[in-house]
């Protein structure tokens, strides 16, 4: 079975602090995502990435930045926590080729105070 | 851009009744289609993978249809169970994309 993990389940950081939340796929997928899911507003892509050291803007990147310095971790970093960005970020991975499922992490549900 | 919605944001059923979930899309030219359930404060797990190609897709006591031409896909839940209670999703893949685009969810409560 695929596995996706995330660092944590639940995180709060104070505004301002620099915040790394880990994504790690254990099935050698080219495709990485971050997304953020909130009442109302169902889940918005972040950033996404196709392979090692490669990104793209999702639909909502401002605040947000992202590395895959190796193709099973994909890491979402907050330069500056805003309260804004309190939310629940998830994680998901499909391998290359859009014919597969995408696959999904348990979430990190961050609080920013 | 395509859009994706889910009417009704929320329904509640007796257990032991078959159900439908809508979800409607504006760009009929996607790739596949695939339902996801959500349980409170979990990710996600996928359902069903739908091709653009293909009309349906069953698994167990669910069955998803495609009709790209009116922009639609349905779930269909036979024999509801209170186990089947959490948030449905449904989400498109354009050609020439690798994105998801995520519809907001219909929360199905199953009543014992």
């Amino acid at each position: 079975d695929v596995k996706v993990t995330q660092s944590s389940r639940y995180l709060v950081k104070r505004t301002g602090e620099k915040v790394f939340l880990e994504c790690v796929q254990d099935m050698d997928h080219e495709n990485m995502f971050w997304y953020r899911q909130d009442p109302g507003l169902g889940l918005r892509l972040i950033y996404f990435s196709y392979d090692v050291k490669m990104k793209e803007k999702g639909d909502i990147p401002e605040g947000y930045s992202v590395s895959r310095e190796k193709k099973e971790r994909f890491s979402l970093i907050l330069e500056s926590a805003s309260t804004n960005q309190t939310s629940m970020y998830l994680c998901a991975s499909i391998p290359g080729g859009r014919v597969h499922e995408q696959y999904f992490g348990p979430g990190t549900r961050l609080t920013v105070t | 851009k395509q859009e994706v919605t889910q009417i009704p944001a929320a329904l509640s059923v007796p257990e032991g009744e078959n159900l439908v979930l809508n979800c409607s899309f504006t760009d009929s030219a996607i790739y596949n289609l695939q339902w996801f359930r959500q349980d409170p404060g979990k990710g996600l797990t996928s359902l069903l993978l739908i091709q653009s190609s293909q009309r349906e897709q069953t698994s167990g006591r669910l069955n998803a249809s495609l009709d790209k031409s009116s922009g639609r896909s349905t779930l269909y839940i036979a024999a509801s169970q209170p186990g089947d209670s959490a948030t449905y999703l449904c989400a498109v893949r354009d050609f020439g994309n690798e994105k998801l685009t995520f519809g907001t969810g219909t929360r199905l409560t199953i009543i014992p």
